[in-house]
């Protein structure tokens, strides 16, 4: 159980373009959903915290224009990259949380972003 | 601000090899501690964990103890498979926030 899946695994896009990538909770309810990005051989960084229903919550020197965040339901969640640019290519990883308990989040494998 | 550190990977092993994977901490007062592991095309699962000072977190043979004198949390396994292969992530958990090392990549051979 506690299956977190994340679509697409890989995308390319041109610059200029918008990306949005989808994290589900497949078997159960997510009240807290986490994005974090990974830069090769460095450590996960957190970019926002959503709850369902409402706006995420950003961490310091994300802009959050940029990075589009939607909670709309307790089973998805959506970034979306906007205007992307080479330097937004990363992985980027979300994270469901099933209860109050932090780290107890429930991983998706991640998206590989790649702006040409 | 929090941070943790790792030792750089990648590390390669022989099977049955015993293992240590060094994590610091870096922290105002004594945060939760976590190793995460990341095995291929999957997402992080939680491996083990400790909320206080000496507490020792275990899991499938994996131990790492809480040492609040060296801010440490190294991970260590006795005999290693190769079905252990994976990147695995020390955290510490601080205002909420998971903070995460930058990862260990752990290569076993037959």
């Amino acid at each position: 159980g506690a299956v977190v899946s994340q679509h697409p695994s890989w995308v390319i896009c041109k610059s200029g373009t918008s990306v949005k990538i989808e994290c589900r909770s497949l078997d159960f309810q997510a009240t807290t959903m986490f994005w974090y990005r990974q830069f090769p051989k460095q450590s996960l960084m957190l970019m926002a915290t959503s709850n369902e229903g409402s706006k995420a919550t950003y961490e310091q020197g994300v802009e959050k224009d940029k990075f589009l965040i939607n909670h709309a339901s307790l089973t998805l969640s959506t970034l979306t990259v906007t205007s992307a640019h080479p330097e937004d290519s990363s992985f980027y990883i979300c994270s469901a949380g099933l209860g109050g308990r932090l780290y107890e989040q429930y991983f998706g494998p991640g998206t590989r972003l790649t702006v040409t | 601000g929090d941070s943790v550190t790792q030792m750089e990977g990648p590390v390669t092993l022989s099977e049955e090899a015993f293992l240590t994977i060094n994590c610091t901490y870096t922290a105002t007062g004594y945060p939760s501690l976590f190793w995460y592991v990341q095995y291929p095309g999957e997402g992080l699962q939680l491996l083990l964990k400790a909320t206080k000072a000496d507490d020792k977190g275990s899991n499938k043979g994996f131990e790492a103890t809480y040492r609040k004198e060296t801010t440490s949390f190294h991970l260590e396994k006795g005999s290693v498979q190769v079905s252990d292969s994976a990147v695995y992530f020390c955290a510490s958990e601080r205002g909420g926030k998971l903070i995460f090392g930058q990862g260990t990549e752990l290569s076993v051979k037959p």
